[in-house]
């Protein structure tokens, strides 16, 4: 089993420009997730989803899009990559929380650190 | 909204001793907790998940409680080795599927 494995793992952005930050997972899980950890911070959830078709924003959801065709892949974009999305990104996944589901142990890629000049 | 505390930031013990690390959270409507280790560089790793409905779990050298009523978990390790040197990091998960993590407590076992 690969688990979630995350693409790419450094990235150097210019203000301004696009990028997409990958996520996979093989483990058939219904939640996937993407946060940024600063320091100091802890984990910020940016946005969530609990299955194919549906996301939702996190706390810092702001300056970030997400989409969720299939239940495997959870890509996070930067429209317009600022200063202040520089970080280092994680992706999780873990079976969906909700009636008759108790074991939502979380998974975590690798992350992926990213800085903007 | 849930906020996630940890105590203390920082720990540094010899090898050997057992050590308790603290979490506490503001709104007990909780669906369950984790405990993660993160090593430098590296994603998390999940350790223990304790059920809402749940006091307590233990795997090997690792004991976490969970008291929901007073928004209180810890994780006890006995026995610390310096391979138990990490970032401790404790995570709620509310009945909306959404995960709120504290900060984190350094930890470092020396030989």
């Amino acid at each position: 089993n690969a688990g979630v494995t995350q693409t790419p793992k450094f990235q150097v952005l210019k203000t301004g420009q696009s990028m997409t930050l990958q996520c996979a997972q093989d483990m058939n899980h219904e939640y996937m997730s993407w946060y940024r950890q600063d320091p100091g911070m802890g984990l910020r959830l940016i946005h969530y989803s609990v299955g194919a078709g549906i996301t939702d924003q996190g706390e810092v959801p702001n300056g970030y899009n997400v989409s969720r065709s299939t239940t495997e892949d959870f890509p996070l974009r930067l429209l317009s990559a600022a200063p202040s999305q520089t970080s280092v990104y994680f992706c999780a996944s873990s079976k969906r929380g909700h009636s008759g589901v108790v074991n939502t142990e979380a998974f975590f890629g690798q992350g992926t650190r990213l800085t903007v000049v | 909204k849930q906020e996630v505390t940890q105590i203390p930031a920082a720990l540094s013990v010899p090898e050997g001793e057992n050590l308790v690390l603290n979490c506490s959270f503001t709104d007990s409507a909780i669906y369950n907790l984790q405990w993660f280790r993160q090593d430098p560089g590296k994603g998390l790793t999940s350790l223990l998940l304790i059920q809402s409905s749940q006091r307590e779990q233990t795997s090997g050298r690792l004991n976490a409680s969970l008291d929901k009523s007073s928004g209180r978990s810890t994780l006890y390790i006995a026995a610390s080795q310096p391979g138990d040197s990490a970032t401790y990091l404790c995570a709620v998960e509310d009945n909306f599927n959404k995960f709120y993590f504290g900060s984190g407590t350094k930890l470092n076992v020396k030989p």
